[in-house]
C-alpha cells in the first residue's frame, strides 16, 4: 500500500525566516512520481513540483526548492525567505492517487 | 488557456438528496480525476476516468459515481447524502495517461444539513 505521512501539521513562521516542510512516503513500486502542490485559501491546488523517482536530484526554483532522498523515502520542501503570500496548505503527494494530510504555512508580517 | 471549471462553486442540500457536481477540464485534457476533502480526512481519491472509462476508483461507498462524457467533461454524483458527505470535491485534469501533475479546479464546496 501507498502512503505519504506530513507529520508537520502546522508550521507558524515570521517572515523572511527560511521553513522547511516534510515529506515521508511508502511505496512498493520502483518507478514513481511525487508531488507538491500549494492550496491558498481560494481552494485550488497549485501544482509546484514533480519529481520521478529516478532523478534524485536537487531542484531550486527561485525561493523554493526540494531534496528528494531515495534512501530515506523523503521529499522535503524548502521556502527561502518566506513571505505572507506563502501562507498557504502545501500537500505531498505520490502519484495521483496518494497525499498526504498537508501541512499548514502561516506566515506572519 | 482556461483552467478546469467546476460548477456550481457552493452547494446546500438535505440529508438524502442527491447531488450532480460538473467539472469542465483544461481544453485537450482527456483524464478527470476527483478528489473529496475533509479536514479529518485530507485529501482522498475517488475516481478517474479517462477518454469516458473509468480508470481507478478510491474506497467509497457506490453512493458516489461518476462519468465522463465524449468532451472530457465530467460529472459526478452523490446519492442519499449523508452529513458526512460535507466536504470540498476537487476535479482535476491532465492531459494523458502518464504520470503527470494534475491541474485542479476550485472546487464545489457541498453543505449537507
Amino acid at each position: 500500500a501507498q502512503k505519504v505521512t506530513q507529520a508537520q501539521t502546522e508550521i507558524s513562521v515570521v517572515e523572511k525566516e527560511d521553513v522547511t516542510l516534510d515529506c515521508v512516503y511508502e511505496t512498493r513500486d520502483t518507478t514513481y512520481y511525487l508531488f507538491w502542490y500549494k492550496q491558498p485559501p481560494s481552494g485550488e491546488l497549485v501544482f509546484l513540483i514533480r519529481r520521478n523517482s529516478f532523478d534524485e536530484q536537487n531542484e531550486i526554483s527561485g525561493r523554493y526548492s526540494w531534496n528528494f532522498q531515495k534512501s530515506t523515502s523523503s521529499f522535503n520542501f524548502t521556502i527561502t525567505a518566506s513571505q505572507v503570500v506563502d501562507s498557504a496548505v502545501y500537500f505531498c503527494a505520490l502519484g495521483t492517487l496518494t497525499f498526504g494530510k498537508g501541512t499548514m504555512l502561516l506566515v506572519s508580517p | 488557456k482556461a483552467g478546469v471549471t467546476q460548477t456550481p462553486r457552493y452547494l446546500i442540500k438535505t440529508r438524502g438528496q442527491q447531488v450532480t457536481l460538473s467539472c469542465s477540464p483544461i481544453s485537450g485534457h482527456r483524464s478527470v480525476s476527483w478528489y473529496q476533502q475533509t479536514p479529518g480526512q485530507g485529501l482522498q481519491f475517488l475516481f478517474e476516468y479517462f477518454s469516458e472509462t473509468q480508470r481507478n476508483k478510491g474506497n467509497f461507498p457506490g453512493r458516489f459515481s461518476g462519468r465522463q462524457f465524449s468532451n472530457s467533461r465530467s460529472e459526478m454524483n452523490v446519492s442519499t447524502l449523508e452529513l458526512g458527505d460535507s466536504a470540498l470535491y476537487l476535479c482535476a485534469s491532465r492531459h494523458g495517461q502518464a504520470d503527470y501533475g494534475y491541474t485542479f479546479g476550485s472546487g464545489t464546496r457541498l453543505t449537507v444539513v
